[in-house]
């Protein structure tokens, strides 16, 4: 099956960028997602992209795809107080049968 | 408003007895998942279901079990043969995955967390 990783803590200062990293192992994995979990509660769904792009923005949030390497980035500008949370990359196939989540990387933005 | 249900959001449970973790979606969702999350360790896979009355095993189904008679409700039972039940559960729902635009987003309730005494 799909492992995917992730380192699992991230610091920054408030104001700069933050960049959050994941790998993935199926090149069939044709949906690749990010995801926020604030503490004690559910994920939200933050941003996806589908296999056949490279990049995707949405406000401060960019994700990158090299699919060659089976990398996938999220880079959130202008970090706040507001972004500390647990990170997941997931990744699923055409089917949507299973979804396949790493270990989550813990942000802590400092003031 | 639509979304997700997970009840209790916290559960003590004695060694040996059988705990049901209620899971309830009002969003017309065809699929629904249970996820175990432990610390540092990503959500794993317990059960899945497509369809109602249908159910398929995760990664890590052992001393789990789940039910799926109606379409708003997915219930999981941790076993007393689930040698360590300690975690927070996850549950989640997807709409039709062929649904046209569908972007396969999971909607996750807020958790329970189970704690063996």
């Amino acid at each position: 099956g799909e492992d995917v990783e992730q380192s699992l803590f991230l610091s920054v200062r408030e104001g700069d960028s933050s960049v959050i990293n994941c790998t993935y192992t199926d090149s069939s994995s044709t949906y690749l997602y990010w995801y926020k979990q604030e503490p004690g509660a559910g994920l939200q769904l933050l941003t996806y992209i589908f296999s056949n792009m490279d990049m995707k923005q949405d406000q401060r949030l960019t994700v990158l795809l090299n699919k060659k390497d089976k990398h996938l980035s999220l880079r959130i500008a202008d970090t706040q107080t507001g972004d500390s949370a647990i990170y997941f990359c997931a990744a699923a196939l055409y089917n949507f049968n299973k979804f396949y989540f790493g270990s989550g990387t813990k942000l802590n933005v400092k003031p | 408003d639509g979304g997700i249900t997970q009840s209790p959001k916290y559960l003590f449970r004695k060694e040996g007895q059988n705990v049901t973790l209620s899971c309830e979606q009002n969003l017309n969702h065809d699929a629904m998942y249970w996820y175990r999350q432990d610390p540092g360790q990503g959500l794993r896979l317990i059960y899945y279901s497509q369809i109602v009355n249908d159910f398929q095993k995760g990664d890590i189904a052992e001393g789990y079990s789940v039910s799926r008679e109606k379409k708003e409700s997915f219930p999981l039972t941790v076993t007393s043969a689930q040698k360590n039940p300690t975690a927070f559960y996850l549950c989640a729902s997807m709409g039709r995955a062929q649904t046209s635009g569908t972007t396969g987003e999971l909607f996750f309730g807020e958790g329970s967390r189970l704690t063996v005494l």
